[in-house]
């Protein structure tokens, strides 16, 4: 297993048209999150997941952002009629989670989205 | 509202010095802190949790409930520790990071 991956890495795209990202977990990690970087901040939350269910989803940036992970296993993030604000790095991680307890989250490499 | 602030967005000391990256928290309840480490062209990753209260790469990072505080600290810093540090709360709240460069 060679960690956290996402495809693609970079994405440049023109304004009003839909973007699909795609992460694979660690295999082993039952959690799965969605984050918005953008330049000189923090990641930003967006979502997560619990196998396949989709337990946070209310800070999803709006409307036009969905998320899915339809077997418990690879996830993907999803905008519509994308905007040039929404131009940033996308990152996805991954964990363990059992019992209550929070456990470490393994990044991936993250998507730049540009939208010209 | 969970929040962390970190508030230096540069941080810049000689080799050998010691080294404090600062990070306040707002949350009632009791908190799980982090703190992540994004070296150059790497991805980001784990530097150190408050609950196993271990010194990573010779860095410590003390929770203080009081102050609301879970500061970085390292006495000797090296060249290699250049990079970005986020702390992080309750699994999904990152401060805006600071970057630090050590000065050979």
């Amino acid at each position: 297993d060679t960690g956290v991956s996402q495809d693609p890495r970079h994405k440049i795209t023109k304004r009003g048209q839909n973007v699909t990202f795609r992460c694979d977990p660690i295999s082993e990690h039952n959690r799965l999150y969605w984050y918005r970087q953008t330049l000189g901040q923090g990641p930003e939350f967006l979502t997560y997941f619990q196998n396949e269910a989709q337990l946070e989803k209310s800070r999803l940036l709006s409307d036009r952002f969905s998320a899915e992970r339809p077997k418990g296993s690879f996830s993907t993030l999803e905008i519509q009629r994308t905007e040039q604000g929404d131009s940033a790095m996308y990152l996805c991680a991954s964990s363990e989670q059992l019992a209550g307890a929070i456990y470490e989250q393994y990044f991936g490499p993250g998507t730049r989205l540009t939208v010209t | 509202a969970q929040r962390v602030t970190q508030p230096e967005k540069l941080l810049s000391v000689f080799k050998g010095a010691p080294v404090e990256l600062k990070c306040n928290y707002s949350y009632s309840g009791s908190p799980e802190l982090f703190w992540y480490v994004q070296y150059s062209r790497q991805r980001l990753q784990l530097l150190l949790r408050h609950i196993s209260r271990e010194s990573i790469k010779g860095f410590t990072a003390d929770l203080n409930k009081g102050e609301t505080s879970f500061h970085l600290k390292k006495p000797f810093a090296q060249e290699e520790d250049s990079a970005m540090y986020y702390c992080a709360l309750n699994q999904f709240y990152f401060g805006t990071g600071t970057s630090l460069t050590v000065i050979p």
